[in-house]
């Protein structure tokens, strides 16, 4: 079992610049979340994903979307960056929205 | 003020000691609660679930106090394996299926 993975590990953009970032949750689960942390925080909601709809959204703005697919792996899109969407995306999946949820290793972000 | 806040930390703590960690939540409708594990430029993993009761799993104690909004992780006879941040994590059900993370305390168990 591969687990939740996640590409790419890291990524340099330039403010402005849209990013896609992408995760594969471990076999068996159909709920995927995505989180944000920022260096020395803890991870920040940013949606959740299941049957391909988009079931709850943090505190974040439109810039920020998503998508699930049939097979029930997502993307995480961000448009305009800014320098302050630099972090570790964290995507994390579940069988269902209240089991345990397993993190993928991330994809770090650079802003330049 | 956050919804989840941990001791600042960090704590250095040698080989063998028992150390503490507290964590305080604001919003009571609280519906789950966990200490999760995070090592240096890794993912979060879960360390355990925390129930009413209050469980143990080893040499790690989890202990809740829904009257004081309090959960505490008891780390006995550390090792250097336990270095890492301990993140407090609370799943509150009236905000559906996020997950809601403190801080993080740093640890650090030194030879």
């Amino acid at each position: 079992d591969a687990g939740v993975t996640q590409s790419p590990t890291h990524l340099i953009k330039t403010r402005g610049q849209q990013v896609t970032l992408r995760c594969s949750p471990k076999s068996g689960h159909d709920t995927v979340s995505w989180y944000q942390q920022a260096l020395g925080q803890g991870p920040q909601f940013i949606f959740q994903y299941y049957e391909e709809e988009e079931r709850q959204r943090g505190n974040f703005p439109d810039r920020f979307s998503g998508h699930q697919f049939p097979n029930y792996s997502s993307e995480l899109n961000v448009n305009a960056l800014l320098l302050g969407d630099s972090a570790l995306y964290l995507c994390a999946s579940s069988e269902g929205a209240n089991t345990e949820a397993f993190f993928g290793q991330g994809t770090r972000l650079t802003v330049v | 003020r956050k919804e989840v806040e941990q001791d600042p930390g960090p704590f250095n703590v040698p080989e063998g000691a028992t150390v503490a960690f507290n964590c305080t939540y604001s919003n009571s409708a609280s519906q789950s609660f966990f200490w999760y594990r995070q090592d240096c430029r890794k993912e979060p993993k879960l360390l355990m679930s925390v129930y009413s009761s209050g469980n143990e799993d080893g040499r790690f104690t989890a202990q809740l106090n829904r009257a004081s909004q309090y959960i505490s992780l008891l780390i006995r006879d550390s090792k250097l394996s336990d270095s890492a941040t301990y993140l407090c994590v609370v799943l509150y059900s009236n905000s559906g299926y996020a997950l809601n993370f403190g801080k993080g305390t740093s640890l650090l168990v030194t030879p």
